[in-house]
């Protein structure tokens, strides 16, 4: 079985200031690790994705993850954020059996006030 | 390129209606999932198609929905005999075979009353 936990439901922050958003996966072998960012009334957007190499991987404006083994997570930062990077937040393992398809974690709803 | 496109935006049923959900997935991705995202939660994988054959509908509660991708391309969704539990965002994915990453179109909400 495979799993996925967003320890945090909502995280509030001030604009300009650093953002970390937990992940943490359960899966026995090799997974393919994704976020994915939904605003609001939108469909789900590809923020980045890890399978090998590098722990860190860069995504799209300015985030980032890293992926450990040892502590079976995936964390997301932004140095900086901005009131428009308000939305929710999904971290989503899909292993390497394609048919179990992508497991979403429950999302953290991230609220960035002025 | 246009991505993956659903139709209706949004559908407002009374229990025991029917509904229909369509999907035009990205130009050659052989893949199409169909998701359920009730509110504030995470999506949950309900069918899945590589091409036109259903490779996975384990989670799909087969009494009232089904799923059909005929061609291989376009895909519907449809709920028979709507219940207030179906309340949610239905969301329409697609890829490749060969890939990993899922696009996602902006999901059809369904509110039951």
């Amino acid at each position: 079985a495979q799993s996925v936990t967003q320890p945090d439901a909502r995280v509030t922050v001030s604009e300009g200031a650093s953002l970390q958003l937990r992940c943490k996966y359960s899966y026995s072998g090799t997974p393919y690790l994704f976020w994915y960012v939904q605003y609001p009334r939108q469909g789900l957007q590809l923020l980045l994705k890890y399978y090998s190499g590098d722990p860190v991987v860069q995504g799209v404006n300015g985030f980032e993850a890293e992926f450990s083994k040892s502590n079976s997570s995936f964390h997301l930062r932004k140095a900086s954020v901005h009131w428009s990077d308000s939305a929710v937040y999904f971290c989503v393992l899909r292993g390497d059996n394609y048919a179990q398809g992508l497991t979403f974690g429950l999302g953290t709803r991230v609220s960035v006030f002025p | 390129e246009a991505g993956v496109t659903q139709s209706p935006r949004y559908a407002v049923l009374q229990e025991g209606q029917a509904v229909s959900f369509w999907c035009d997935p990205i130009s050659g991705h052989d893949t199409l999932y169909w998701y359920q995202q009730p509110r504030d939660q995470g999506p949950q994988l309900l069918v899945y198609f590589r091409d036109e054959a259903v490779i996975d509908n384990s989670q799909l509660p087969s009494d009232r929905f089904s799923a059909v991708r005929p061609k291989g391309t376009n895909s519907t969704l449809k709920i028979q005999s709507a219940k207030q539990g179906d309340t949610a965002t239905y969301l329409c994915a697609s890829s490749f075979t060969s890939g990993n990453t899922l696009y996602f179109g902006e999901g059809s909400r369904l509110i039951v009353v």
